[in-house]
């Protein structure tokens, strides 16, 4: 039971360069989230997906957009890079469709940096 | 203002210190209160929750909730090694709200 797995685990753009991040999870959760974590400035939720077939902007979408290909998997797309974007990247997921009412269970994280 | 403000440390103590964590936060709204503990190169993983005030204990761990002043805190008795990481708060206003999550505060334990 791997739980949530993220990759890759490190990357490097150019600015201006797109790349899919990939987020699997094997717990048969309905619920799936991106969240980007910068120094000082916590955990910010991107996008999430509150079942299969569904989307929807967190508190930082811009930039970024999502497919939540099933159950399981959940991608997070960079279209054209921006320093700005330099970040770690966190999946998640959970059972339930709430967010501040269920566990989230996070991935390793994606470490981005974009020059 | 940040919506909820977290000491960013670092913070050290002796092993078997007891350590208290705080957040502060500004809108009364919330309701769902947790810790979440990060390890260096890590994902986060729930610690603790909380729905609305009071207390709750989990082994070495204690959560407390005081929304008349609007401050959270975390409690760890008999602090071990292992117990070094970043401990971040995060909260919500309802159960399908998004949650808002606390910088972190870097905690280290000198054995």
């Amino acid at each position: 039971n791997a739980g949530v797995t993220q990759t890759p685990k490190f990357q490097v753009l150019k600015t201006g360069q797109s790349m899919t991040l990939q987020c699997a999870q094997d717990m048969n959760h309905n619920s799936m989230y991106w969240y980007r974590q910068d120094p000082g400035m916590g955990l910010r939720l991107i996008y999430y997906s509150a079942s299969e077939g569904t989307t929807d902007k967190g508190e930082v979408p811009n930039g970024y957009n999502v497919s939540r290909l099933n159950k399981r998997e959940f991608s997070l797309r960079l279209e054209s890079a921006a320093p700005s974007q330099t970040s770690v990247y966190f999946c998640a997921s959970s059972e339930g469709p709430g967010l501040a009412g269920t566990r989230q269970y996070f991935g390793p994280g994606t470490r981005l940096t974009v020059t | 203002q940040k919506e909820v403000e977290q000491d960013p440390g670092p913070l050290s103590v002796p092993e078997g210190a007891i350590v208290s964590l705080n957040c502060t936060y500004s809108n009364s709204a919330f309701q769902y209160f947790m810790w979440y503990r990060q390890y260096s190169r890590k994902g986060p993983e729930l610690l603790m929750y909380t729905y609305s005030s009071g207390n709750k204990e989990d082994g070495r761990f204690t959560a407390q909730v005081d929304k008349s002043s609007k401050y959270i805190s975390l409690f760890i008795r008999d602090s071990q090694p292992s117990d070094s990481a970043t401990y971040l708060c995060a909260m919500g206003y309802s159960s399908a709200s998004k949650i808002i999550f606390g910088s972190g505060t870097r905690l280290s334990i000198r054995p």
